[in-house]
């Protein structure tokens, strides 16, 4: 069955560094992966999406995510954090019948 | 413009009750969905419909029911509430049942049964 595993389930970093949110995927035919925000009290928003085609994929808010089918990866990364990139973070693959399948999510801490 | 909403926002209950909780999407889309979040943020699929057609039943206890009057309106209705449905329902739609389309979600509601 198609999975998610997100690595760490807080990460830190300072304003203006780079993020880099882990996803690794198990999935036994070619997967669609997502990446959603979600904001505190609000619903999820689309950050990016892999389907078919170009394994990077670049998103909303200067998000991007390269998928690697040899790492069974999907990471997350952004060259430059801002302090409104504070959220939680989640992965997910589709399983069939657009079965979302969500990662147990990476909260992003933002310094300044 | 709000594209998938759902009220109430807030939802406050005492054990044993029977409660609802709509959704509604102004996007024209087929695909309906409701998901549970946990208080770990553990999100989780409940239902899913297409065409006011159900298509995943990811089973939930039947004290929870769905109901699809039109395409444009999923909601969820649960009976003798217990305390672990305490929870954020979260109710999303995407244009067709196609693995590669986007969910849209709804801003969630929060019930919490005492």
């Amino acid at each position: 069955a198609q999975s998610v595993t997100q690595l760490g389930s807080h990460v830190s970093v300072s304003e203006g560094a780079l993020v880099l949110l882990r996803c690794n995927y198990s999935s036994s035919v070619p997967p669609y992966l997502f990446w959603y925000v979600q904001y505190p009290n609000q619903g999820l928003q689309l950050l990016l999406k892999y389907t078919t085609g170009a394994t990077l994929v670049k998103g909303i808010n200067g998000f991007e995510a390269e998928f690697k089918k040899s790492e069974t990866s999907f990471h997350l990364t952004k060259p430059s954090a801002h302090m409104s990139d504070a959220a939680e973070y989640f992965c997910a693959v589709v399983t069939g019948f657009q079965k979302l399948v969500f990662g147990t999510g990476t909260r992003l801490l933002v310094s300044p | 413009d709000t594209a998938v909403s759902q009220t109430p926002k807030y939802l406050v209950t005492q054990m044993g009750n029977d409660k609802s909780i709509k959704c509604e999407q102004n996007l024209g889309h087929d695909t309906m969905y409701w998901y549970k979040q946990d208080s770990k943020k553990f999100l989780k699929i409940m239902f899913s419909y297409n065409n006011k057609e159900l298509i995943i039943n990811e089973t939930v206890p039947n004290r929870f029911s769905p109901k699809s009057p039109d395409k444009a309106h999923l909601n969820l209705h649960i009976n003798s509430l217990e305390l672990g449905d305490s929870a954020v329902y979260f109710c999303a739609s995407s244009q067709a049942l196609r693995d590669q389309e986007t969910q849209y979600f709804g801003p969630g509601t929060r019930l919490l049964v005492l």
